[in-house]
């Protein structure tokens, strides 16, 4: 099983700073990753995928690198709406796994 | 727009079943691979199951092995998972979500999910 580790556990961040999380794979994933938001008590939601294509209606705050397995999302300016969990996966070998999140809360 | 509401939550002693059910609407249902994704309380995110497009395909994640049953009804577009032989560590917000693609590995990520349904295993 591929094992998805993410980085920081918390991040604390003022509306309008840059965000930048790390997920680290324990074998190459390709570009097979994608990004999920989860706000408290919704479900997650799809923010990009394929390491660096956004979803739809996602705004280009959002970006994507990486490949192998090494990867980051970053949110170029924090609005009050992008606080919350933010969750990996990667969909290049069975069975799909995610990491363990990175919760993005107000400074 | 699409659509995904599930039900069939509940609490439920250990040893117990229940039957998750999922409908779908606003998209081609049996053009695309569903899954079943879980999140204990406080916990993270972990993928249970997916179903091919016409239902002949399924994988289990190991910890559900055995002990679930995914099955979908195109006709109905309808989803179901039948969770036997609970045991505590099933409880958690069982998600349904839309594979992103029609094909591999487009559709091993998800790109829709619905509000969940709390499966609670307790004695």
């Amino acid at each position: 099983e591929i094992v998805m580790t993410q980085s920081p556990a918390t991040l604390s961040v003022s509306p309008g700073e840059r965000a930048t999380l790390s997920c680290r794979a324990s074998q190459s994933v390709s570009t097979n990753l994608a990004w999920y938001q989860q706000r408290p008590g919704q479900a997650p939601r799809l923010l990009i995928y394929d390491t660096s294509t956004r979803a739809s209606g996602i705004p280009a705050t959002f970006s994507g690198s990486g490949s192998g397995t090494e990867f980051t999302l970053t949110i170029s300016s924090l609005q009050s709406e992008d606080f919350g969990v933010y969750y990996c996966q990667q969909y290049d070998k069975w069975p799909l796994t995610f990491g363990g999140g990175t919760k993005v809360e107000i400074k | 727009q699409v659509q995904l509401v599930e039900s069939g939550g509940g609490v439920v002693q250990p040893g117990r079943s229940l039957r998750l059910t999922c409908a779908a609407s606003g998209f081609t249902f049996s053009n695309y691979a569903m899954h079943w994704v879980r999140q204990a309380p406080g916990k993270g995110l972990e993928w249970v199951a997916v179903i091919s497009y016409d239902g002949r395909n399924k994988y289990y994640a190991d910890s559900v092995k055995g002990r679930f049953t995914f099955s979908r009804d195109n006709s109905q577009n309808m989803l179901s998972l039948q969770v036997n032989n609970l045991r505590p560590e099933d409880t958690a917000v069982y998600y349904c979500a839309k594979g992103r693609g029609s094909s591999s590995p487009g559709n091993l990520l998800f790109d829709y999910w619905g509000q969940g349904t709390l499966v609670t295993v307790s004695s």
